[in-house]
């Protein structure tokens, strides 16, 4: 399978203090990457989905100017957290598909501790 | 409403014994079904991808089942192991124009004790 990577693993701010968070596709072409939060003992919850080259779609309740959605290039994709407050605090997984590949590969997650 | 449903939510299980997870789901129009191993503080890893044709589909271990008409799948682990603690999510793909739209279920949190 495809592998896909996340940077940092983990990462604690202050509040009112932007965190940017990066996903690559490491050994094929993404030409979508997808972001996702999960709360504790929850499931993965879609935010948005970028296709490279053009602006992000955000799903319904995900507020696009506090979550940056940046895919400029086919293996990276960059979600920036501005302004992070405390109930920020969440695991953020992204994925991505592409080059042949039908189905989505995960990253290995971020954690965001907003103190 | 798309939806995918586990059952149980969570399971303890001796190492060695086999366990069974379900997983129903309300998602059309029906693309595929996967099952993922989340561990904890980490991404989820596939486990098994099936189509609508496919009624079984193993992966070592790891065997999962579908049943189009009924809407239902399992995933059957034998031998269990201590490294098969972790939760293990069920994920169905609708068909949507432009692409596939996943829909995750909650997971099962699986325990394997000595």
């Amino acid at each position: 399978g495809a592998v896909v990577s996340q940077h940092p693993s983990w990462v604690i701010c202050k509040s009112g203090t932007s965190v940017k968070i990066e996903c690559r596709s490491l050994d094929f072409q993404a030409t979508t990457m997808f972001w996702y939060r999960q709360f504790p003992k929850q499931s993965l919850m879609l935010m948005a989905t970028s296709n490279e080259g053009s602006k992000a779609t955000y799903e319904q309740g995900v507020e696009k100017d506090k979550f940056l959605i940046n895919h400029a290039s086919l293996t990276l994709s960059t979600l920036t957290v501005t302004s992070a407050h405390p109930e920020d605090s969440s695991f953020y997984i992204c994925s991505a598909s592409g080059g042949g590949w039908v189905e989505q590969f995960f990253g290995p997650g971020t954690r965001l501790t907003v103190l | 409403k798309n939806q995918v449903e586990q059952s149980p939510q969570s399971l303890i299980i001796l190492e060695g014994k086999n366990c069974t997870l379900q997983c129903n789901y309300t998602v059309s129009p029906f693309s595929n079904l996967r099952w993922y191993k989340q561990d904890t503080g980490r991404g989820p890893v596939s486990l098994t991808i099936m189509t609508f044709s496919e009624n079984t589909k193993s992966n070592g271990r790891y065997t999962a089942t579908l049943d189009a008409d009924t809407k239902q799948s399992s995933l059957h682990i034998t031998a269990s192991q201590l490294s098969d603690s972790a939760s293990y999510i069920c994920v169905v793909s609708a068909n949507r124009g432009g692409g596939n739209k996943l829909t995750f279920g909650t997971g099962t949190q699986l325990k394997v004790e000595l």
